[in-house]
């Protein structure tokens, strides 16, 4: 059972354009992490988001979480071939990450 | 420190044979997490140690998978007796603590023929 959905599964988009990731669940979580993963490589942190409606800015990357940290958003502007790859939501209840199913992004120059 | 060190990064069975796999964790990291990934699928959790305890274990891991860390530092992973469907990417990663998320490894993909 995965805990944690997004959307969309896939997304292919042209060098410059804006695009959004949703990561959507029923559950409640104390934190949230986005993750990008290269092929063959280990995911890699990019923020984790801890209060319901925080929003976090990395460069050209605005992060999210739902007022009632159940869901959180991931926006990238003018995306970047550089910026391809999967992007992974986690979830944090207990003592561990849950992962969401992943959005596979690819950036065509 | 140098990261999450996995070994060996590429691993090919046959259908029967165990396989361990070994993750080295940052140094000051007391937190050390399993978890197998299949192709364009998220991580999905398989155990978890707090030093040298096993706190958590999924119900994924079946009889025939079995992990250690002795005395806290480096962790192993076996499968006994693999089959087709435990090819996967195996990824270890460890923390200080939950907040600050994980630092993962590269990954031991396994194959199983």
């Amino acid at each position: 059972t995965q805990l944690l959905e997004q959307s969309p599964q896939f997304l292919s988009i042209q060098e410059g354009e804006n695009l959004t990731v949703y990561c959507n669940s029923s559950s409640v979580f104390s934190s949230l992490q986005w993750y990008r993963q290269e092929p063959g490589e280990g995911p890699v942190l990019l923020v984790t988001v801890v209060t319901g409606g925080e929003v976090k800015k990395l460069k050209r990357l605005t992060f999210q979480f739902g007022d009632a940290r159940k869901d959180s958003s991931l926006h990238i502007t003018a995306a970047q071939p550089g910026d391809t790859g999967l992007y992974l939501c986690a979830g944090e209840t207990g003592n561990q990450f849950y992962f969401g199913t992943g959005t596979s992004l690819t950036v065509i120059p | 420190d140098t990261g999450v060190s996995q070994n060996p990064r590429h691993k090919i069975t046959k259908r029967g044979q165990n396989v361990t796999f070994r993750c080295d964790p940052i140094s000051e990291h007391n937190r050390l997490y399993w978890y197998r990934q299949t192709l364009g699928q998220g991580p999905e959790f398989l155990t978890y140690f707090q030093n040298e305890a096993q706190l958590e274990k999924s119900r994924l891991l079946s009889d025939r998978f079995s992990a250690e860390r002795p005395k806290g530092s480096f962790s192993t992973l076996e499968i006994q007796r693999t089959e087709q469907g435990d090819s996967a990417m195996y990824l270890c990663a460890s923390s200080q603590t939950a907040f600050y998320g994980y630092t993962f490894g590269s990954g031991t993909r396994l194959t199983v023929v």
